[in-house]
């Protein structure tokens, strides 16, 4: 079993629709981050964040540290959102796990 | 000015061959990372070092050493290259090996071997 479970694994959307992907995790974290790769295949850091939430322009990421879960949330989705979304935890010794990611797929 | 860099983008040769992939970071960083991706785009790391000094070292065949000759530069080079090798690798770096920092990540560095 995964340390890192995301859902779903793919995703289809409208254009315009709020879209949410979870991930939950099994292990203790020193932070979370979501990450964001393109069709051309280059990754981005979205986010990091250890507790709470943070937003940048359309996308919210919330942690509940209790729950081992965090969700990242697209407003106003837009076809230029297609990616795949991963998410990834550290701990303190910098072990780093990775989910398997999230396929996202935004229609105009 | 391209903060994470690696070199080459693009890489197929043959099994049994060595390879290198360089990777170099203008960022300060402290720490920096080598990660595969495979054909499931399922991203796991490989090696960390910080400061010049291997801080994580997976479950990697011992054909693959990692160099780092100051700290804004971690190379990746690869003995007998087999077909299993062919993925995607990323090299990434962060401000420290505390686990909560930004990842800056390169482009990739796509090894095909035939």
């Amino acid at each position: 079993k995964n340390e890192v479970e995301q859902s779903p694994q793919n995703l289809t959307a409208q254009e315009g629709e709020f879209i949410t992907i979870n991930c939950s995790y099994s292990v203790g974290i020193s932070a979370l981050h979501w990450l964001q790769q393109h069709p051309g295949g280059g990754i981005v850091s979205l986010f990091m964040l250890s507790s709470g939430k943070k937003k940048h322009g359309r996308l919210i990421a919330t942690i509940n540290i209790q729950e081992k879960h965090s969700s990242l949330h697209i407003t106003a989705s837009h076809p230029r959102d297609s990616a795949v979304y991963i998410c990834a935890v550290t701990n303190t010794g910098n072990q780093f796990y990775f989910g398997t990611g999230t396929s996202l797929t935004v229609i105009p | 000015d391209t903060a994470v860099s690696q070199t080459p983008k693009y890489l197929v040769t043959q099994m049994g061959n060595d390879k290198s992939i360089k990777c170099e970071q203008n960022l300060g960083h402290d720490t920096m990372y080598w990660y595969k991706q495979d054909s499931k785009k399922f991203l796991k790391i490989m090696f960390s070092y910080n400061n010049k000094e291997l801080i994580i070292n997976e479950t990697v065949p011992n054909r693959f050493s990692p160099k780092s000759p100051d700290k804004a530069h971690l190379n990746l080079h690869i003995n007998s290259l087999e077909l299993g090798d062919s993925a995607v690798y990323f090299c990434a770096s962060s401000q420290d090996n505390s686990g909560a920092n930004v990842l800056t990540f390169g482009a990739g560095s796509r090894l095909t071997v035939l």
